[in-house]
């Protein structure tokens, strides 16, 4: 089984400054990682995700993550953000072996102020 | 569709009654779960069908919660006896590999049940 961490709930900050959301996993086997955004009243929407090769991942709109297999974390960054970004992000991890389910954390709400 | 379509957005239901939520996946997507999203909480995994079938239905909180997705698309979360705790954002999602091979999946807007 696996577990997600999301140790911010939430997360204010200002616009054009860099944001980083934290994400800690724990699992017996090897995992995919994902970072899901949500809009007001909008669906799930991939960000970006890790599979295999690189550990530092790029997304949409200007996201990034590095996995960090020893410290089992996969953070978010963006080094300026806008006002648009203001959502709630969610991380997530699949169990390689059968890859049947997403587990998430319990979601970090990112606030972009003027 | 162009996207996950969930019916309805919106269902205020009492205490005791039944309750269906609908979803229609992604032309030609074989995999397809259910998550359930409570007020200040990630998704959490309910149900996932590969085809027509059931393969994992590990998530179901209990015997009043049953889906169907008879004809291999679209599926029904059915709720029985409906108590306040189901008040909920029910989240679908499908996926077009068959085996839900990475886990990437594609999300509808959810519907949000109210139980009063």
């Amino acid at each position: 089984a696996q577990s997600v961490t999301q140790l911010d709930s939430q997360v204010p900050v200002f616009e054009e400054a860099p944001v980083e959301l934290r994400c800690n996993y724990s699992s017996s086997v090897s995992v995919y990682l994902f970072w899901y955004v949500q809009y007001t009243n909008q669906g799930l929407q991939l960000l970006l995700k890790y599979l295999s090769g690189s550990t530092l991942v790029k997304g949409i709109n200007g996201f990034e993550a590095e996995f960090n297999k020893s410290q089992t974390s996969f953070h978010l960054r963006k080094p300026s953000v806008h006002i648009s970004d203001t959502a709630e992000y969610f991380c997530a991890v699949s169990d390689r072996g059968s890859a049947r389910q997403l587990t998430f954390g319990s979601g970090t709400q990112l606030t972009v102020l003027p | 569709g162009a996207g996950v379509s969930q019916t309805p957005s919106n269902k205020v239901t009492e205490k005791g009654k039944y309750v269906e939520l609908r979803c229609d996946p992604i032309s030609g997507h074989t995999a397809l779960y259910w998550y359930r999203q409570s007020l200040g909480q990630g998704p959490e995994f309910l149900i996932y069908f590969q085809g027509t079938g059931a393969a994992d239905d590990s998530g179901l909180p209990n015997d009043r919660f049953f889906a169907v997705r008879p004809e291999g698309s679209v599926s029904t979360l059915k709720i029985q006896r409906t108590e306040r705790g189901d008040s909920a954002v029910y989240l679908c999602a499908s996926s077009p590999q068959k085996r839900g091979s990475t886990g990437e999946l594609f999300f509808g807007e959810g519907s949000r049940l109210t139980v009063l």
